[in-house]
């Protein structure tokens, strides 16, 4: 089956710096892949997903990167604000019908003003 | 207001004694999912639901019960819990479209804690 690897497992960045996650899968059949933002005492939240058939995808600061041969996809935020403290997760999948997804560990964001 | 609810938030209860997790959503989705999460491991999933009495097991189903009657509740049961189901509990909504991914919503979770 799908095995997701996540790194790294706590990342801390000075405010309006960068800050890059990355993910590498096993299953070369999986074509979707979502992040996930935990704040605090809630639950995961869909930031943005990317599918097999685009390598990169783009939401305002938030940008996902896939290398299907590689196998990796990366998360990456721009110019970090406070607010984007949280933990993340990536996930990837090929069982659309079953819905499916499988998860990284998680990356803990600390954004240090 | 779209959203998934679970209940309790939290829980604290003794090794043996069933209980169980309730969760709703009330957006029409067909699919429905459990998942525990714990640290180092990431959300791994428990049962899922592809609609009204259909159920499968996902990565980690040993030790729980699910049941989908209805299209909004899909409770998580827990017949004889142990300290090693001592986790947070995620359930999670979405729609179903062939061949087409959509997003997950998940509820806010509920703590449990097996003594």
């Amino acid at each position: 089956g799908e095995n997701v690897e996540q790194h790294p497992s706590t990342l801390s960045v000075q405010e309006g710096d960068s800050a890059v996650i990355k993910c590498t899968y096993s299953d070369s059949a999986s074509n979707y892949f979502p992040w996930y933002k935990q704040e605090l005492g809630k639950g995961p939240q869909l930031i943005i997903d990317i599918r097999s058939n685009v390598g990169e995808k783009k939401d305002q600061r938030i940008a996902v990167t896939l290398n299907k041969t590689a196998k990796h996809f990366s998360l990456h935020i721009t110019e970090t604000q406070p607010e984007d403290s949280a933990v993340y997760f990536c996930a990837a999948s090929n069982h659309q019908g079953a819905q499916k997804l499988v998860f990284g560990q998680g990356t803990r964001l600390t954004i240090n003003p | 207001e779209a959203q998934v609810t679970q209940n309790p938030r939290y829980l604290i209860t003794v090794t043996g004694k069933k209980l169980t997790v309730t969760c709703s959503q009330n957006m029409n989705h067909e699919y429905m999912s459990w998942y525990r999460q714990d640290p180092g491991l990431g959300l791994r999933q428990i049962y899922y639901s592809m609609n009204v009495e259909v159920t499968d097991k996902g990565d980690v189903p040993e030790g729980y019960k699910v049941s989908r009657k209805e299209k909004r509740n899909f409770p998580l049961i827990l017949e004889s819990p142990s300290p090693n189901q001592t986790s947070l509990y995620f359930c999670a909504s979405s729609l179903v479209t062939s061949g087409y991914w959509n997003e997950q919503f998940f509820g806010p979770g509920t703590r449990l804690t097996v003594l």
